[in-house]
């Protein structure tokens, strides 16, 4: 099966802080994505990346940077960590394009920052 | 990509067929639909997809109408494990799936 890791189930951190959040999957897939989730907006886009050092903006990549230098790792890099970033956070990967498997999701970060 | 309309929240008894109604009237003829759920403090999880035609998994079947406006999810024998937020999403081959809200599945015993 193909995993997607991320790195810390619970993280708290402080405001202004540089907050990195890791997730690696190990079946080569060239897409990765990071989701925020939030009571009553649902999932949010918030980058996705579609081959190494590539990268996209999602719906709300403001606050948020990232970084792919590996294939199999997408880290997602709060570069000032403000009070409205406290979520979950989901990583998923999938094939080059959409396919019969989509997408593959980690377990999921949750972020409290105080 | 076109827009779907789900229920916010339905019941269903154990042991009965849950069906999960997807409204998608925007879909364009290269859309396909996908369901995914979400057990709570999961990751959503992939459950199955369609373009035109009924399809059947070991999870779940999908029937969509003949003018692809609406799609049903149908879980043939519910149980409490299925107890889950259900996505419909509508997607051309482009990268990103976008989910709504989805429809909160209570089983109950």
């Amino acid at each position: 099966d193909v995993k997607v890791t991320q790195s810390s189930r619970y993280l708290v951190k402080r405001t202004g802080e540089k907050v990195f959040l890791e997730c690696v999957q190990d079946m080569d897939h060239e897409n990765m994505f990071w989701y925020r989730q939030d009571p009553g907006l649902g999932l949010r886009l918030i980058y996705f990346s579609y081959d190494v050092k590539m990268k996209e903006k999602g719906d709300i990549p403001e606050g948020y940077s990232v970084s792919r230098e590996k294939k199999e790792r997408f880290s997602l890099i709060l570069e000032s960590a403000s009070t409205n970033q406290t979520s979950m956070y989901l990583c998923a990967s999938s094939l080059r394009r959409v396919t019969n498997y989509g997408y593959t999701f980690g377990s999921g970060t949750r972020l409290t920052v105080v | 990509d076109a827009k779907t309309t789900q229920p916010p929240s339905m019941d269903c008894a154990e042991g009965r067929a849950a069906n999960l109604p997807c409204n998608h009237s925007t879909i364009s003829g290269n859309e396909y639909v996908y369901w995914y759920r979400q057990i709570h403090s999961q990751g959503p999880q992939y459950i199955i997809h369609g373009l035109k035609n009924n399809e059947t998994n070991e999870m779940a079947s999908l029937i969509i109408t003949e003018d692809r406006k609406s799609s049903t999810l149908i879980l043939p024998h519910a149980t409490l494990r299925d107890t889950a937020v259900y996505y419909c999403i509508v997607k051309n081959s482009g990268y990103a799936l976008n989910f709504g809200k989805g429809t909160s599945l209570l089983v109950t015993p």
